[in-house]
């Protein structure tokens, strides 16, 4: 069974600090990963993807996997309170088209003003 | 921005009923996909859909379930006699394969009663 877990939270940081969102997975077979945005309702939005080891920056977002350890995590720096969201990690098979996403149960995140 | 469309918003059906789930994916993507929220739990993958055949199915989709591609624009998941526990949100999803990324509708709120 292809698993993504995540802690659920809520991780709560004030305005401006930097929040840090982790997720492990189960299958090694995994190559892609993204990192959804979901505010309450709502759909996944797309924040970031990482294929290779190391770290991608975009803006005020990192993120950062690590194969070796099945490990992925996303930073936020500089948080405000329209951060405050549910954080879905989701793993990927590789580079084909037939990308089935397994996704975590999501971080719940509130940045308070 | 290209964005997926899905239609309707909310559906309230009877247990029983069958309900059509319309969906209008970014015109140049070939990758299509169903997933499903239910309340308060992860985001399920259903199907994916490539060259008008199904790619892959999860468990979830049982005979109950289908998709279609009627014409070039529209993509549609059709759960034939409902069930209380098909109560969800579903999200549609499709994707360029040249960027490997998968793009969310707003979804659809299925409540069945």
């Amino acid at each position: 069974q292809k698993e993504v877990e995540q802690n659920s939270g809520p991780l709560s940081v004030p305005e401006g600090a930097i929040a840090s969102l982790n997720c492990t997975y189960s299958d090694r077979g995994s190559q892609s990963f993204f990192w959804y945005r979901q505010y309450s309702g709502k759909s996944p939005e797309l924040i970031m993807f990482i294929y290779s080891n190391g770290d991608k920056e975009d803006g005020r977002f990192t993120a950062q996997l690590n194969k070796a350890s099945q490990y992925v995590s996303l930073l936020i720096r500089d948080s405000q309170p329209s951060d405050s969201a549910t954080y879905l990690c989701a793993a990927g098979p590789g580079n084909t088209g037939f990308q089935k996403l397994v996704f975590g149960t999501g971080t719940r995140l509130l940045v308070s003003p | 921005e290209p964005e997926v469309t899905q239609t309707p918003s909310h559906q309230v059906t009877q247990m029983g009923q069958e309900v059509i789930l319309r969906c209008v994916p970014i015109s140049n993507h070939l990758y299509f996909y169903w997933y499903r929220q239910i309340l308060g739990q992860k985001v399920e993958f259903l199907v994916s859909f490539y060259n008008n055949e199904i790619s892959e199915k999860s468990e979830i989709f049982d005979d109950q379930f289908s998709v279609e591609r009627p014409d070039g624009s529209n993509f549609t998941l059709k759960i034939r006699s409902t069930k209380l526990e098909d109560s969800a949100m579903y999200f549609c999803a499709s994707m360029e394969r040249a960027k490997n990324i998968q793009y969310f509708g707003a979804g659809t709120r299925l409540s069945v009663l």
